[in-house]
């Protein structure tokens, strides 16, 4: 069956470190791979899209990678401060539609 | 440019109510994306439409829920004789016609009782 998977149990790192989240995926074949911030009360927030023919896609302290041999997506974000703590949702578009298909997202919390 | 605008942000209505959601996309995006959310879950697709154009509706229950994308106006997600179980967050997102990114708005709190 298809499943995008994200890891359910939050994430708890020091100010300054690098968050790494990561999104799973199994019988999809995505052409395009977004990530997503969400705050409690409020709609997600576009961050980065990622092709699938690109390896890797930075912006500022967000870097994004795609790999589709293993079928995952990771996303990084670097110096991370406490008003990067949010959920962080991944979604991915197969060829030939519009259908973004959520995972369950991972909620990050960046302790000070 | 303003983002995707949502309204109402809370909706309340007695079961058996009709409940009306309407999405105003961001200019010069033609696709239109429901989703729905119940807490602590993720983001299920409803249903993908472009002006005047219901694309994909197979995440939409078959009864009681239609939306719509008219030619002049917002889109427009419709579910009739509400039931408990149709309490949700509702959201919608756009794109351009040429691009993949979506948008999306603050969303609409739907609460039964």
């Amino acid at each position: 069956s298809q499943k995008i998977e994200q890891n359910s149990e939050a994430l708890n790192i020091q100010e300054g470190k690098t968050a790494t989240l990561t999104c799973n995926y199994t019988n999809y074949s995505p052409a395009y791979l977004q990530w997503y911030r969400q705050d409690p009360g409020r709609g997600p927030v576009f961050l980065l899209l990622i092709r699938e023919n690109e390896k890797e896609k930075r912006k500022e302290r967000l870097k994004v990678t795609f790999d589709t041999t293993l079928k995952q997506s990771l996303f990084h974000i670097t110096a991370s401060q406490p008003a990067d703590s949010a959920t962080y949702l991944c979604a991915l578009i197969t060829s030939g539609t519009y259908k973004y298909i959520f995972g369950t997202g991972t909620r990050l919390k960046v302790l000070a | 440019n303003a983002g995707v605008m949502q309204n109402p942000r809370h909706l309340v209505r007695r079961r058996g109510q009709e409940a009306r959601l309407r999405c105003s996309p961001m200019k010069g995006h033609s696709h239109v994306y429901w989703y729905r959310q119940l807490p602590e879950e993720g983001l299920k697709f409803m249903v993908y439409l472009q002006k005047e154009n219901i694309i994909d509706e197979s995440g939409m229950p078959k009864e009681r829920f239609s939306a719509e994308f008219p030619k002049e106006g917002p889109s427009i997600l419709r579910i009739q004789q509400v039931v408990r179980g149709d309490s949700a967050a509702y959201f919608c997102a756009s794109s351009p016609p040429d691009r993949p990114e979506a948008f999306f708005g603050q969303g609409t709190r739907l609460t039964v009782v």
